[in-house]
């Protein structure tokens, strides 16, 4: 069975820019997760998506926003991008009953100039 | 504030050495407590914690959870250079789940 899938795995933009980030999660799972791990902050959950809807959410501002497609593949958009906003950021699914048993994806890398 | 304290920061062993881990936390009701190793980029899953007092273990690694001093172990026995990774502890509450910031192991040969 295929991993968690993340694209693009890297990713430059400027200020003020906005950008979107895609996760294919493993066939027959139903909840993805987005993550954002920093050195300052470490690993931090932004939201999950579970059957199209947010089922939880982050202590994170607006502008990070995601969707999930009937086919569970997720996305994550994040506007008005600001230095800080720097990161991998890590998408993992699980079949849906909780996040214990999620698998990770391999990450997009997001440097912002 | 729900916190995720884990110690030391950073450890460097040689090859063979027992090591412990410890993650502290100050959460006022979770789930599980789980623990990760993540070398390069995905952390991947070690540990699922729900009881105290149990212990899991899996070849040369195991952990325990005490939820009456509120911290959990992650012990590693006869280290290997391949166990160098950041080690990641996190608290699970159904809504949010909470990371510590991690030990970084490096093991020398």
């Amino acid at each position: 069975k295929a991993g968690v899938t993340q694209t693009p795995r890297y990713l430059i933009k400027t200020r003020g820019q906005q950008v979107t980030l895609s996760c294919s999660p493993i066939s027959g799972h139903r909840s993805v997760s987005w993550y954002q791990q920093t050195p300052g902050q470490g690993l931090q959950f932004l939201f999950e998506y579970f059957s199209e809807t947010q089922r939880n959410k982050g202590n994170f501002p607006g502008r990070f926003s995601g969707r999930q497609f009937s086919n569970s593949r997720s996305e994550m958009n994040v506007s008005t991008l600001e230095l800080g906003d720097s990161a991998l950021y890590l998408c993992a699914s699980t079949l849906g009953g909780g996040l214990e048993t999620q698998y990770f994806g391999p990450g997009t890398r997001l440097l912002v100039l | 504030e729900d916190k995720v304290v884990q110690s030391p920061l950073s450890l460097v062993v040689h090859e063979g050495d027992t090591v412990t881990l410890n993650c502290s936390y100050e959460v006022t009701n979770f789930r599980s407590l789980l623990w990760y190793k993540q070398e390069k980029k995905a952390p991947t899953f070690l540990f699922m914690l729900t009881s105290s007092g149990i212990e899991k273990k899996s070849g040369r690694l195991s952990s325990i959870l005490d939820k009456k001093e509120l911290f959990s172990i992650l012990n590693i026995t006869a280290t290997q250079t391949g166990d160098s990774a950041v080690y990641l502890c996190a608290l699970y509450n159904n809504n949010d789940m909470r990371f510590g910031a991690g030990t970084r192991l490096t093991v020398k040969p």
